[in-house]
C-alpha cells in the first residue's frame, strides 16, 4: 500500500531555511519519482519540484535558487530545503507520488503539513 | 511555462444535475491532462488522467474529455458529496501547472 506523510516544522521566522521530510512507504524511490506541491490556504495548487528515480531533481524556477531536494533511499524518505522564506511561502506543503516513469499523474498524495511564514 | 485557465471559478448546481468545468491550456498539452477533486482540509483527490481516463474507484459519473488546447470535466448526476473543489493538472511540460480551481456546491 502506497503512502506518503510530511512532517514539518509548522512555524518558520522570514528570512530562515525551510526544512521538510516526506516519508514514503510501500513502493521504491528507485522505482518511482516524489514530487512536492503547495498550496497556498484558501488558494490553488503550485508544483514545486521533484527527484527522479535516478536521483536528479528538478525545480519550479519561479523559486529560483531557493529550493534543494534530495533523499535517503535507504530510509525511504525525501527531503525539501528552501532558504530565505517569506511570508508568501506560508502554503500546505504535499509530497505526491506520481504513477510512474513518464506518467506524470499523481495518484498518491500526502496529508499534506501545513507551514506559516512570520515572525 | 503552460498556463492553465480554468473555469467557472464557482458552479452552482442542483442536486441530479450535470456539471461542466473547463480548462484551456496556452499550448497543446496533446492529452497530458488531469483533473483532480479537493474537499476542505483533504488532499487532492486524482479523478481523471490522460485527458479522459477514469481513475480506479471513481464514479462513473465522472468524465474528461478534450485534446490539444481544450478540456473539460464532467459530472452527471450530482451528488451531495461531489461539493468541493476541482482543479486541472498539465504533465506535458515542466514545470507542472495547474488550473485555478472551481468552487462546486449544491444549490
Amino acid at each position: 500500500q502506497v503512502q506518503l506523510k510530511e512532517s514539518g516544522p509548522g512555524l518558520v521566522q522570514p528570512s530562515q531555511t525551510l526544512s521538510l521530510t516526506c516519508y514514503v512507504s510501500g513502493f521504491s524511490l528507485t522505482s518511482n519519482s516524489v514530487h512536492w506541491v503547495r498550496q497556498p490556504p484558501g488558494k490553488g495548487l503550485e508544483w514545486v519540484g521533484t527527484i527522479w528515480t535516478g536521483g536528479n531533481t528538478y525545480h519550479n524556477s519561479a523559486l529560483k535558487s531557493r529550493l534543494s531536494i534530495s533523499r535517503d533511499t535507504s530510509k525511504s524518505q525525501v527531503f525539501l530545503k528552501m532558504n530565505s522564506l517569506q511570508t508568501e511561502d506560508t502554503a500546505i506543503y504535499f509530497c505526491t507520488r506520481s504513477h510512474g516513469t513518464y506518467y506524470n499523474w499523481f495518484p498518491y498524495w500526502g496529508q499534506g503539513t501545513l507551514v506559516t511564514v512570520s515572525s | 511555462d503552460i498556463r492553465m485557465t480554468q473555469s467557472p471559478a464557482s458552479l452552482s448546481a442542483s442536486l441530479g444535475e450535470t456539471v461542466n468545468i473547463e480548462c484551456l491550456a496556452s499550448e497543446d498539452i496533446y492529452s497530458d491532462l488531469a483533473w483532480y477533486q479537493q474537499k476542505p482540509g483533504k488532499s487532492p483527490q486524482l479523478l481523471i488522467y490522460n485527458a479522459n481516463s477514469l481513475q480506479n474507484g471513481v464514479p462513473s459519473r465522472f468524465s474528461g474529455s478534450g485534446s490539444g488546447t481544450q478540456y473539460s470535466l464532467k459530472i452527471n448526476s450530482l451528488q451531495s458529496e461531489d461539493v468541493a473543489t476541482y482543479f486541472c493538472q498539465q504533465y506535458n511540460n515542466y514545470p507542472f501547472t495547474f488550473g485555478s480551481g472551481t468552487k462546486l456546491e449544491i444549490k
